[in-house]
């Protein structure tokens, strides 16, 4: 198994240039993640999903899209690029919102907006 | 506003000592804790969690303490190893139904030879 994996691992992008950040998970999880974390923070919850073709928002989905159309991919999609979306990105599954069920993270992209 | 607050931003322990990692929570409503170990470009990995009906987890060398009154718990690590390392997240959820686990800025841990 190759778990939660993260493509591409560094971006460099210009204000106002669109991008997405691809998630895959082989462990047919149900629940999927975007986190972000800024400097010196902890990671803060973009969005998640619980399942193929359903989404929500969590903390901070401002300037973020979302799909989730197999139970394998969940990408990112930031449309507008900003610099305060500078940060390393963290997309996480789990079999399920039990909350004793881990969390399984991918090893994060890093996004640096100019 | 930080509902979990990790107020050591780092730490350094000698090999072999006791590694103690404080965690502080202002949600009263939360009931489920965890720690997360983080290495330098990798995600965060599982470490250890605990329910707020207990006030002590063990697994292995890692012992998380939880008190409630005080909104407070502790990860502890013996004997601490190189390997360990890392910067260490704490995080809370509540059994509210909305899916989310809030975590803490991070401790940064060194163990030194």
């Amino acid at each position: 198994n190759a778990g939660v994996t993260q493509t591409p691992k560094f971006r460099i992008l210009k204000i106002g240039q669109s991008m997405t950040l691809q998630c895959t998970q082989d462990m047919n999880h149900n629940y999927m993640y975007w986190y972000r974390q800024d400097p010196g923070m902890g990671l803060k919850l973009i969005y998640y999903s619980v399942g193929a073709g359903i989404t929500d928002k969590g903390e901070v989905p401002n300037g973020y899209n979302v799909s989730r159309s197999t139970t394998e991919d969940f990408p990112l999609r930031l449309e507008l690029a900003a610099p305060s979306q500078t940060s390393v990105y963290f997309c996480a599954s789990s079999y399920s919102w039990n909350r004793e069920e881990t969390q399984y993270f991918g090893p994060g992209t890093r996004l640096l907006v100019l | 506003d930080q509902q979990v607050k990790q107020n050591s931003p780092s730490l350094s322990v000698q090999e072999g000592r006791i590694s103690i990692l404080n965690c502080d929570y202002t949600n009263s409503m939360f009931d489920y804790f965890l720690w997360y170990k983080k290495y330098p470009a990798e995600g965060p990995t599982f470490l250890i969690s605990i329910s707020s009906i207990k006030d002590k987890n063990e697994d292995g060398r890692f012992t998380v303490f939880l008190n409630k009154s005080a909104k407070h718990l502790s990860l502890h690590i013996v004997p601490s190893q190189p390997g360990d390392s890392a910067v260490y997240f704490c995080a809370a959820s509540e059994d509210s139904g909305d899916d989310k686990i809030i975590f803490g800025k991070g401790t940064r841990l060194h163990i030194l030879p």
